[in-house]
């Protein structure tokens, strides 16, 4: 079993649809929690960062930990097009060695057509 | 502009060549990261570098090396020992306190001929 599991999608949306991207784990160890977009043959970039369980808005995204289920989400509100892209999902422990060492979801292929 | 340089953006390799892939980073991390991404199969880890001078296997370090010399560089060498090459490539940094996010390069893709 996969450390964390992530829904590939494909994923399809009409332009303005509020999308939900999930990722479940198993390891009650990680702490810090981050969701990545990556456009097609692109480095991924950061887009959220949580470290606690509860809600993070930034704009049009709100991520969502809830460490007791294990459960992350990422929800898009009003989706634009420019969205259309691969969302992964990343976790680490605390602890000096574990910087930057990122457990990735299998990531999710997200389209939003206009 | 601070960031993180991969290159060739694009890389071919015949059987039974070893290749290297450059990354340097001007953001003044202390720690470097290789990753693999093949479709359907995120990211894995290859090897980190904490330090100069020092680095560490990942999950799937067989038929790759490294070497950290410079706090800045941190090139990834594709042996003909690694039998499915054909990937995308990442580099990443990161720190060693504070925020544990890693930043990415915008990957190597390598392609056996």
């Amino acid at each position: 079993q996969k450390e964390v599991e992530q829904d590939p999608g494909p994923l399809s949306v009409p332009e303005g649809a509020i999308v939900s991207l999930n990722c479940t784990y198993s390891n009650s160890a990680f702490q810090y929690f981050m969701w990545y977009r990556q456009y097609s043959r692109k480095g991924p970039e950061l887009l959220m960062y949580t470290y606690s369980s509860g809600n993070k808005e930034d704009g049009r995204f709100t991520a969502q930990v809830d460490k007791s289920s294990k459960y992350i989400s990422l929800f898009i509100r009003d989706s634009q097009p420019s969205d259309s892209a691969t969302y992964l999902c990343a976790m680490n422990r605390a602890g000096g060695t574990s910087y930057g060492k990122l457990t990735f979801g299998q990531g999710t292929i997200l389209t939003v057509h206009p | 502009d601070g960031g993180i340089t991969q290159s060739p953006k694009y890389l071919f390799r015949k059987e039974g060549q070893n290749v290297t892939l450059s990354c340097e980073q001007n953001l003044n991390h202390d720690a470097m990261y290789w990753y693999r991404q093949d479709p359907g199969q995120g990211l894995r880890l290859i090897y980190y570098s904490q330090i100069v001078n020092d680095f560490q296997k990942g999950d799937i370090a067989e038929g790759y090396s490294v070497s950290r010399e410079k706090k800045e560089s941190f090139p990834l060498t594709v042996t003909s020992a690694q039998k499915n090459p054909t990937a995308f490539y990442l580099c990443a940094s990161g720190r060693r306190t504070g925020r544990t996010e890693a930043f990415f390069g915008q990957g190597t893709r390598l392609t056996v001929v």
